[in-house]
Formats: structure tokens, C-alpha cells, sequence
């Protein structure tokens, strides 16, 4: 069954590093997001993308954060400029679509990858 | 803005028991509602996707009802076992653009053998 996959599972970077997290979506999917979710904190949106650009964007993911689909695979996620407050889990997420009609596709996430700033 | 909360926040029942998570969310304007399971430091895994024209769905032992007037969703687990112990979300599905996912705090379950 295909699934979405993350690199690495465990990141550790120091203050003010850049980082870039990667996610391969499932193939045939369109739609992929970001999301994170800080230790012992709800699971929060960060950004969508679609068609090679971004398609909604949080109040989280301001200009330390890009998101890039380099190649036909990847999708990645770069904090340039780490900070504490960036430790969490952020998790990959694809959809084939995001709605036909009335109905509302479903995403499926990958393992995340776990980043700790020190 | 939407708004999703679940009750109650943790879970203890003994095995074999049934039991009911809820999900209530503040704006009715919504796609899909998904319920995951996570377990603890690790990923989320899907259990159940409802639509927002459907009321209920069933998969195994769990069976999820959405009822979009009244902004609530319910996940009801039938004959627990120790190995549903996990954290329990629920995600409404924005009906924007982008079908993003609004997630709730989740129900710590733990299942005692």
C-alpha cells in the first residue's frame, strides 16, 4: 500500500541553523501540506501546496519558512534560520485532491520528523 | 475561525468495555471529518473519514457518527482491548480551498487488561 515517507525521523540542529525536512508524497497524489505539532500542543496547519506553489499558508509559517517540490517526488520544508520555538514534530501530509462536489478528499501523513533546536 | 475540542481529555476503562470520544467543532462549514490514532512520539494513522453529507461510518470495532448541524462527531470503540490504549484526534476538514485539517487536543485512552 503506498505510503508517505519522511526524512529524517530525527533532527538535530543549534540555533539559528537552516534545516530542510523531506517528505515523497504518494505518487499520484496533487495536494500536499505541512503540519507540526509542538510537544504536549494540538497538531497546528502550516501551509498547502498545489501545482508548484503554495495554496494556503498559516500565521505560523512566516518568511524563516519555504516550502519547494525540487524534483517529481520531493517535497520539502525549509526553516532557515532555526529557533527554539521551532522544536516539534512536523508531519508530511498528501491528497489525491482536495474536494469532487460536496465531498472532501483524505489525507494521508507520514512518520514525521521529530526536530529538536538546542 | 473554527474551533475543534474533544472530551474528555483522558480515558481509563477497564478491557472488554465499550466506550464514546467526542469531537464538537464550532463552524458547520466543513468537507470531511477524519479521526486518527496516535501513539505515543510516533505519526498519525487514519481510522476513519467521514463526509460531510454522511452520518456515520464503520470500520471493525469502531464506528464514527458526524452530526454536521449540531457541529459534533462521536468515535465509538466496541470491546476495547489493551492495544487500542493511544491518543485519539479528531480533524475537521476546512471546506476552503485547501481542505486543511483543523485538528482537536485529543483523548489520552488507556485500556486496562
Amino acid at each position: 500500500e503506498p505510503e508517505v515517507t519522511q526524512t529524517p525521523s530525527h533532527q538535530v540542529t543549534q540555533m539559528g541553523q537552516e534545516v530542510i525536512l523531506r517528505c515523497v508524497p504518494i505518487s499520484n497524489h496533487l495536494y500536499f501540506y505541512w503540519y507540526r505539532q509542538i510537544l504536549g500542543q494540538k497538531v497546528e496547519f502550516l501551509v498547502s501546496f498545489y501545482n508548484n506553489e503554495i495554496s494556503e499558508k498559516s500565521e505560523i509559517f512566516d518568511d524563516q519558512f519555504s516550502v519547494e517540490r525540487p524534483d517529481g517526488s520531493n517535497f520539502t520544508l525549509k526553516i532557515r534560520s532555526t529557533k527554539l520555538e521551532d522544536s516539534a514534530m512536523y508531519f508530511c501530509a498528501s491528497s489525491r485532491t482536495v474536494s469532487k462536489g460536496i465531498f472532501g478528499y483524505e489525507q494521508y501523513f507520514g512518520p514525521g520528523t521529530r526536530l529538536t533546536v538546542t | 475561525k473554527q474551533e475543534v475540542t474533544q472530551i474528555p481529555a483522558a480515558l481509563s476503562v477497564p478491557e472488554g468495555e465499550n466506550l464514546v470520544l467526542n469531537c464538537s467543532f464550532t463552524d458547520s462549514a466543513i468537507y470531511n471529518l477524519q479521526w486518527f490514532r496516535q501513539d505515543p512520539g510516533k505519526g498519525l494513522t487514519s481510522l476513519l473519514l467521514i463526509q460531510s453529507s454522511q452520518r456515520e461510518q464503520t470500520s471493525g470495532r469502531l464506528n464514527a457518527s458526524l452530526d454536521k448541524s449540531s457541529g459534533r462527531s462521536t468515535l465509538y470503540i466496541a470491546a476495547s482491548q489493551p492495544g487500542d490504549s493511544a491518543t485519539y484526534l479528531c480533524a475537521v476538514g476546512d471546506s476552503g480551498a485547501t481542505n486543511k485539517l483543523i485538528f482537536g487536543t485529543g483523548t489520552l485512552l488507556a485500556v486496562q487488561p
